[in-house]
């Protein structure tokens, strides 16, 4: 049973167009996160759900956007794709709690042509 | 801000070499600390974790020690296996960031 699970696992799509990656945890977790990889594995917070509030926008372009229906899922909607946007997102649950480890999911790895 | 630094790689040993990957951490509050492992095409899995001062964290054969006084939570490995080749993240979290913030990243590789 996957504990942290996001779908679609590779996404190849052309400039422009407008695309959604969805994260689903299991766990009970009250917070959620996506992050980028790039290509030199530089992982970079992007934001964070903590009981379906949004609390971390790291200078994200506003293409992006977050939604999340229910403490369990955390979907991450794309508009107007551009080449920079290439990369692997991971989603990622937790608890609250400065203590306890993030999961990550297996990610999604995008590539804009 | 609340940052890691960590050693850049690319590292490259024989089978059953000693490894050390330094982390050293910038933090407001009293952080805890993690190292994470990626394998190739795969996601990131907690490797171990340590959340207050002089703790160990300890799994696999890989051990860091929490050093409140060198802000450092170096990982070690005695003697490692081609298995182990992955890439090596060291992270923390305050109880002021609900985020985990990581380092760079450290590849290693591991040849017969």
């Amino acid at each position: 049973d996957t504990a942290v699970s996001q779908t679609p696992k590779y996404l190849v799509t052309q400039m422009g167009n407008d695309k959604s990656i969805k994260c689903e945890q299991n766990l009970g977790h009250d917070t959620m996160y996506w992050y980028k990889q790039d290509s030199k594995k530089f992982l970079k917070i992007m934001f964070s759900y903590n009981n379906k509030e949004l609390i971390i926008n790291e200078t994200v372009p506003n293409r992006f956007s977050p939604k999340s229906p229910d403490k369990a899922h955390l979907n991450l909607h794309i508009n107007s794709l551009e080449l920079g946007d290439s990369a692997v997102y991971f989603c990622a649950s937790s608890q609250a709690n400065r203590v306890t480890e993030a999961f990550f999911g297996q990610g999604t790895r995008l590539t804009v042509v | 801000g609340d940052s890691v630094t960590q050693m850049e790689g690319p590292v490259t040993l024989s089978e059953e070499a000693f490894l050390t990957i330094n982390c050293t951490y910038t933090a407001t509050g009293y952080p805890s600390l993690f190292w994470y492992v990626q394998y190739p095409g795969e996601g990131l899995q907690l490797l171990l974790k340590a959340t207050k001062a002089d703790d160990k964290g300890s799994n696999k054969g890989f051990e860091a020690t929490y050093r409140k006084e060198t802000t450092s939570f170096h990982l070690e490995k005695g003697s490692v296996q081609v298995s182990d080749s992955a890439v090596y993240f060291c992270a923390l979290r305050t109880y002021n960031n609900n985020d985990m913030r990581f380092g760079a990243g450290t590849r290693l590789t591991v040849k017969p």
